[in-house]
Order: C-alpha cells, then sequence, then structure tokens
C-alpha cells in the first residue's frame, strides 16, 4: 500500500481537461516537493513535473502541477491520444529515517 | 545527456541473492547526484529501493533495507544494488535513476529501460 493516494483512474476525450490528485500527510506531501512521473505503456517512467509545478524541458505547457497542505495535483489541458499512460506523484517521506515514496498511480484514457 | 543502462541476471531462484548493476554513461558517477533503484512489479506501481551518493552514503526503503544493500563503483562509473532472501514478492522490472537533488531541475531523470527479474525455481 501506498503512502500517497492517487485515484486508480480518469478518462476523458481529445481536447478536455482531466486533474489527477495525490493526497498525503504531513509529513511527505506536506512537507516536501512534489514529482509527478508518466510512463508510457512498455517503457520507464519520466519526469513531468519536478518541484511541486516546475516542467522540464521538453515538456508541453498542457501540464500542471499543484500543492497545497498535504495534497497535490495534476492537470492535463487539452488532453491528447499521446497522454494516454500511468501517471505517479512522488516526494520524500520524513518519517523513518527518510525516504522516497510514491503515490499508487493513475490511469489516464483518453 | 547522461545514460543508464541495468544489467544483470533475468532469472533468481527463491532464497537466493538478486544483484543487478547500473551503468553511467556519458556522465560521471562522482557528479552531485544520488543514484536510486526503483522497482516495479508486473502491472503495477512503482516502488522506491533506494539510492546511493558517491560517497558511499545511502538511504533504503524502511520495508526493504534489512535485505538490500546499494554500492557504487567509480573505477567502472556504475552503482549496483543486491537483495537476499527473495522470494515471488520481488519480481518485477528494476529501473535505475539518477537524483540531481540540489540541481536546477530536479527528480528522477533519467531512468534506465529497466530490466525484468523472475524469481522463480
Amino acid at each position: 500500500q501506498s503512502v500517497l493516494t492517487q485515484p486508480p483512474s480518469v478518462s476523458g476525450t481529445p481536447g478536455q481537461s482531466v486533474t489527477i490528485s495525490c493526497s498525503g500527510s504531513r509529513s511527505n506531501v506536506g512537507s516536501n516537493l512534489v514529482y509527478w512521473y508518466q510512463q508510457l505503456p512498455g517503457t520507464a517512467p519520466n519526469l513531468l513535473i519536478y518541484r511541486n509545478n516546475n516542467r522540464p524541458s521538453g515538456v508541453p505547457d498542457r501540464f500542471s502541477g499543484s500543492k497545497s497542505g498535504t495534497s497535490a495535483s495534476l492537470a492535463i489541458s487539452g488532453l491528447r491520444s499521446e497522454d494516454e499512460a500511468d501517471y505517479y506523484c512522488a516526494t520524500w517521506d520524513d518519517s523513518l529515517r527518510g525516504h522516497y515514496v510514491f503515490g499508487s498511480g493513475t490511469k489516464v484514457t483518453v | 545527456q547522461v545514460q543508464l543502462k541495468e544489467s544483470g541476471p533475468g532469472l533468481v531462484k527463491p532464497s537466493g541473492t538478486l544483484s543487478l548493476t547500473c551503468v553511467v554513461s556519458n556522465g560521471s558517477i562522482t557528479s552531485s547526484n544520488w543514484w536510486t533503484w526503483v522497482r516495479q512489479p508486473p502491472g503495477r506501481g512503482l516502488e522506491w529501493v533506494g539510492e546511493i551518493y558517491h560517497s558511499g552514503s545511502t538511504n533504503y526503503s524502511p520495508s526493504l533495507q534489512s535485505r538490500v544493500t546499494i554500492s557504487v563503483d567509480k573505477s567502472k562509473n556504475q552503482f549496483s544494488l543486491k537483495m537476499t532472501s527473495v522470494t515471488a514478492a520481488d519480481t518485477a522490472f528494476y529501473y535505475c535513476a539518477r537524483d540531481p537533488r540540489t540541481a536546477a531541475v530536479a527528480g528522477l531523470s533519467p531512468w534506465g529501460p529497466g530490466t525484468l527479474v523472475t524469481v522463480s525455481s
């Protein structure tokens, strides 16, 4: 069981917007920066959002991240077929000497 | 561009030891990065295994730390994962990744392509 809770799936039609939530606690999301990873089918994960709301070079501005308290969100606007993938939030957890934790993952279907 | 590539046996017997290596190319393992292992059972989510800095400092997942050792070989520009007493529950794709924690752009990036390790007799 992951300490970061995400909805198992979200879906939308092309052009729509969807939001993925990531719920944690004070020891993880509430105290640390959040990252988002996109995993296309059959491939390794790829960094999508870093430090809550920043996009690495090459990531379209259709993707945006935010954080408030012990929750974070990933928004995808102008949904495209190539956005169909699994998405994971992640952050550091300060408990038990500190360790990195991933969310449970959300499958986005377009 | 830094590239990572995992290698190791694809099949390990139950109660045996899983050993994987991640070779870093187009970059130095002694740069200011943490080097990470992540695993993913087929069809399931990501699980952080642990990380190492080139100085030898390590952090491990609390649920795995009693069985896991991560080491670095600066002469070969690679780092390794050893996991003892494996069971079928350790069957997974194993990925290595770089974590430039204090850089302008942080987060696990890049990742290796991953390697599937199956625990079976």
